[in-house]
């Protein structure tokens, strides 16, 4: 069956620290993965995804992440934190018409 | 490009009242989901749309919730009597794919709806 899992509920990391979201999958084929960022209030913003090719894959805002097959991982990544990236952040994985998300990560900035 | 447009942002009604909620998607998305996220979980698919057919709805509860979407385009999601476990944020989402080829969707704000 398919499904996601977030590991951490919640994270705190200082502004200028790097960031590290971890995201395990199951899924019995090559899936597509996602991440997005959701603020206080507001939908979904996609970050990055991967559907194939170069398993380290480069979003918005600075953001990366890399897929591992071998781990059935897909960590999601910044060096670099700033105070506007306290949100919450889903991983989803997808395969034909399905998408799946993990249950979240919110992240605090302190400064 | 306009996004996803949903209305209303909030709601509060009593239990056993009906509720509706509306989705404008992005122009020319073929594919138009609703997602139920309740407040410390993930969003869940209730159900899926290719243009106007129903691709997905394995998991909306059918007693109570029903959707339909308009000529392809518009959808509204009801649900009817309210049960106090309603209470979460539906988010309408669309994304362009037409095939087995799952892309990634855009998502509106989302309805907030509390069930008291």
């Amino acid at each position: 069956a398919q499904s996601v899992t977030q590991p951490d509920i919640h994270i705190t990391v200082s502004e200028g620290a790097s960031l590290e979201l971890r995201c395990n999958y199951s899924y019995g084929a090559t899936p597509y993965l996602f991440w997005y960022v959701q603020s206080p209030g507001q939908g979904l913003q996609l970050l990055l995804k991967y559907f194939s090719g170069d398993t380290l894959v480069q979003g918005i805002k600075g953001f990366e992440a890399e897929f591992k097959r071998s781990q059935s991982s897909f960590n999601l990544r910044k060096p670099s934190v700033h105070w506007s990236d306290a949100a919450e952040y889903f991983c989803a994985v997808g395969g034909g018409f399905k998408t799946i998300f993990g249950a979240g990560t919110r992240l605090f900035v302190k400064a | 490009e306009a996004g996803v447009a949903q209305s209303p942002r909030y709601k509060i009604i009593e239990k056993r009242q009906s509720v509706a909620f509306w989705c404008n998607p992005i122009s020319g998305h073929a594919t138009l989901y609703w997602y139920q996220q309740i407040l410390g979980q993930g969003p869940k698919l209730l159900i899926q749309f290719q243009n106007n057919g129903v691709v997905d709805d394995s998991q909306l509860p059918k007693d109570r919730f029903s959707a339909e979407r308009l000529k392809g385009v518009d959808s509204t999601l009801k649900i009817q009597p309210a049960k106090l476990e309603d209470s979460a944020v539906y988010l309408c989402a669309s994304s362009p794919a037409t095939g087995a080829m799952n892309t990634e969707a855009f998502f509106g704000q989302g309805t907030r709806l509390t069930v008291v």
